[in-house]
């Protein structure tokens, strides 16, 4: 069956840092990804979309490349601050079908 | 508030009872899904509707669960006979229905945290 790995502990950084996240898939061919950021009792909000025929995306501070050779995608958080502190989950998805598989989530704490 | 809401946030019941949760979009948006997270782990897919038709449905989504969409609206999640394992988070999302299911962005609700006692 599918299974999509992200990073289990979690990840501490000193603010000003670089954070690398990633996310490993098996036995599945998504057609696209995407990166959510999720806060203690909230829903996920969505954040970045790949799709498999680019190899990165960028916005503002957040950098996010796709390998589907590797079945890799790694998610970068440049300049992080304490403020980027949350839980980020990968997610990915077909083009023929609405649902989408969801990584296990990876917590970031950014210290000052 | 225009987004994605949910009622109620947390409910506590005992196993063997029925609970059921309500789910209001984003106005406009066509598509609606439920998924469940466990502490721990990534939201799981349960259903997805357009307007209200029932598209798709995930093994998760045993018989004793229902979802019902009866006007294209709002959404609700029945469980019946509540077990200790349905403990888990409800999360409601809802998009504008794009072509491009890529670019269909999944807007999530604060979720409504059930403990089976």
């Amino acid at each position: 069956s599918q299974k999509i790995e992200q990073n289990s502990e979690a990840l501490n950084i000193q603010e000003g840092k670089t954070a690398t996240l990633t996310c490993n898939y098996t036995n599945y061919s998504p057609a696209y990804l995407q990166w959510y950021r999720q806060d203690p009792g909230r829903g996920p909000v969505f954040l970045l979309l790949i799709r498999e025929n680019e190899k990165e995306k960028r916005k503002e501070r957040l950098k996010v490349t796709f390998d589907t050779t590797l079945k890799q995608s790694l998610f970068h958080i440049t300049a992080s601050q304490p403020a980027d502190s949350a839980t980020y989950l990968c997610a990915l998805g077909r083009y023929n079908t609405d649902k989408l598989i969801f990584g296990t989530g990876t917590r970031l704490q950014v210290f000052p | 508030d225009t987004g994605v809401s949910q009622d109620p946030r947390h409910k506590i019941t005992k196993r063997g009872q029925n609970v059921t949760f309500r789910c209001d979009p984003i106005s406009e948006h066509n598509r609606l899904y439920w998924y469940r997270q466990t502490l721990g782990q990534g939201p799981e897919f349960l259903t997805y509707f357009q307007n209200e038709a029932q598209l798709e449905k995930s093994r998760l989504l045993s018989d004793r669960f229902s979802a019902e969409r009866p006007k294209g609206s709002f959404s609700t999640l029945e469980i019946q006979r509540t077990e200790q394992g349905d403990s888990a988070m409800y999360l409601c999302a809802s998009s504008l229905g794009f072509r491009d299911r890529a670019s269909d962005t999944q807007y999530f609700g604060p979720g409504t945290r059930l403990t089976v006692l």
